[in-house]
């Protein structure tokens, strides 16, 4: 059982177009945390959020955590081809040390 | 740069075999964790190490093992490896055991 569904799978843009990545559970999480990997790379940190409703920026790119605390999303402005790569959500609970439970990722293309 | 050094990158080994792989974890860094990736379950959490003792277990199997040396790095043991076992391992350490975690580039085992 997947505990953080992330949606779309899979996402092939133009340069320029804007697009939102979804991470969806039923479970509440204390906190969620968005990585992008590139290929034969390991993940690399972008956010924390930690607060339900909270919304961070991190210049093109716009992070919420639902108010429930069991979903998030990831807007990206204008995307660019630099933006290619695996976007993935992970879910922490209190409760549980430091594990990170990860959705399946989300592959992004930006094409030129 | 995550500051997480992984040895070795690749690997290859033959069925039934035993390999250790290593991770040093950023400088301060009291966590570890070890995760496995691979393309039909993704990023799984293995186990958490904080300052030597073990935090936090995942569906790590038996036929693996893991410990975190005095000096703070630590090594995954994989033993009577199977084909399925082949896949990246990533380490990950962070300051305290519910912490932000820091991934390494990971170790690409497979087994033949």
């Amino acid at each position: 059982t997947q505990l953080l569904e992330q949606s779309p799978q899979f996402l092939s843009i133009q340069e320029g177009e804007n697009l939102t990545v979804y991470c969806n559970s039923s479970s509440v999480f204390s906190s969620l945390q968005w990585y992008r990997q590139e290929p034969g790379e390991g993940p690399v940190l972008l956010v924390t959020v930690v607060t339900g409703g909270e919304v961070k920026k991190l210049k093109r790119l716009t992070f919420q955590f639902g108010d429930a605390r069991k979903d998030s999303s990831l807007h990206i402005t204008a995307a660019q081809p630099g933006d290619t790569g695996l976007y993935l959500c992970a879910g922490a609970r209190n409760n549980q040390g430091g594990k990170l439970i990860f959705g399946q990722g989300t592959e992004l293309s930006v094409k030129p | 740069d995550s500051g997480v050094t992984q040895t070795p990158k690749h690997l290859i080994t033959a069925t039934g075999q035993r390999v250790t792989l290593r991770c040093s974890p950023r400088s301060g860094d009291l966590s570890v964790y070890w995760y496995q990736q691979s393309l039909d379950q993704g990023l799984q959490f293995l186990i958490q190490y904080y300052n030597g003792e073990e935090r936090a277990k995942g569906n790590i199997l038996e036929r693996f093992s893991a410990q975190q040396f005095p000096d703070l790095h630590s090594e995954l043991n994989l033993s009577s490896l199977e084909l399925g076992d082949s896949a990246l391992y990533f380490c990950a350490s962070s300051p305290s055991w519910n912490t932000e975690a820091f991934f390494g580039q990971g170790t690409r085992l497979t087994v033949v």
